[in-house]
């Protein structure tokens, strides 16, 4: 059973561009959440996607949106990227109370 | 509004020794607690967690917490410490009524001496 995963592995963008990060869950999990980690910080919650639909959201820009597939799979977008979005973007999946998470997607933006 | 306060971002502790990691917590809610394991370019592995059942928690790797209400407190500890885990852990609190956003502290990175 493959646990989630995440593409790419890692990315440069430059200031003002925009991205797309992809996260599969594991496999019966029908939630995902996202956060960003940045350098020597804890993950801090962007927002999670249950039955397609955004089901809560942390405190951040909308330059930071989503969006879930039928099949459970979901994306991360980000528009107008800032130095400070360099990061490391995590996503997890839950079927309940236990978030498994991938290995993450590390984003720098130059 | 939920948070959780790690005490001590960097814990070293000679290899045999007890490991002691500690987690204070707030939440207007009852709280379920994690604790989660990073090595360097990974992502996050569960430890562990408390979802109101037992206030012992055992968990993976021979780690265990205690949730002590009284204390707002889910320290981690093991009895004896291997090098494999060098590591940074992260304790996170979340809501209880399911699929609840985690918050996260900032980390402690466990350093292990020979």
């Amino acid at each position: 059973d493959a646990g989630v995963t995440q593409s790419p592995t890692h990315l440069i963008k430059t200031r003002g561009q925009q991205v797309t990060l992809r996260c599969s869950p594991k496999s019966g999990h029908d939630t995902v959440s996202w956060y960003q980690q940045a350098l020597g910080q804890g993950p801090q919650f962007i927002f999670q996607y249950y039955e397609e639909e955004e089901r809560q959201r942390g405190n951040f820009p909308d330059r930071f949106s989503g969006h879930q597939f039928p099949n459970y799979s979901s994306e991360l977008n980000v528009n107008a990227l800032l130095l400070g979005d360099s990061a490391l973007y995590l996503c997890a999946s839950s079927l309940w109370n236990e978030q498994y998470f991938g290995p993450g997607t590390r984003l720098t933006v130059t | 509004a939920q948070s959780v306060t790690q005490l001590g971002s960097h814990v070293s502790v000679s290899e045999g020794a007890l490991v002691l990691l500690r987690c204070n917590y707030s939440s207007s809610v009852p709280p379920y607690l994690f604790w989660y394991v990073q090595y360097p370019n990974q992502g996050l592995q569960l430890l562990l967690k408390y979802t109101s059942a037992a206030t012992l928690v055992k968990g993976i790797n021979g780690f265990e917490a205690e949730f002590k209400k009284s204390e707002t407190s889910f320290h981690l500890t093991k009895p004896s410490a291997h090098m494999s885990d060098a590591a940074e852990y992260f304790c996170a609190v979340s809501g209880s009524f399911g699929n609840e956003k985690l918050t996260f502290g900032t980390g402690t990175r466990l350093t292990i001496i020979p």
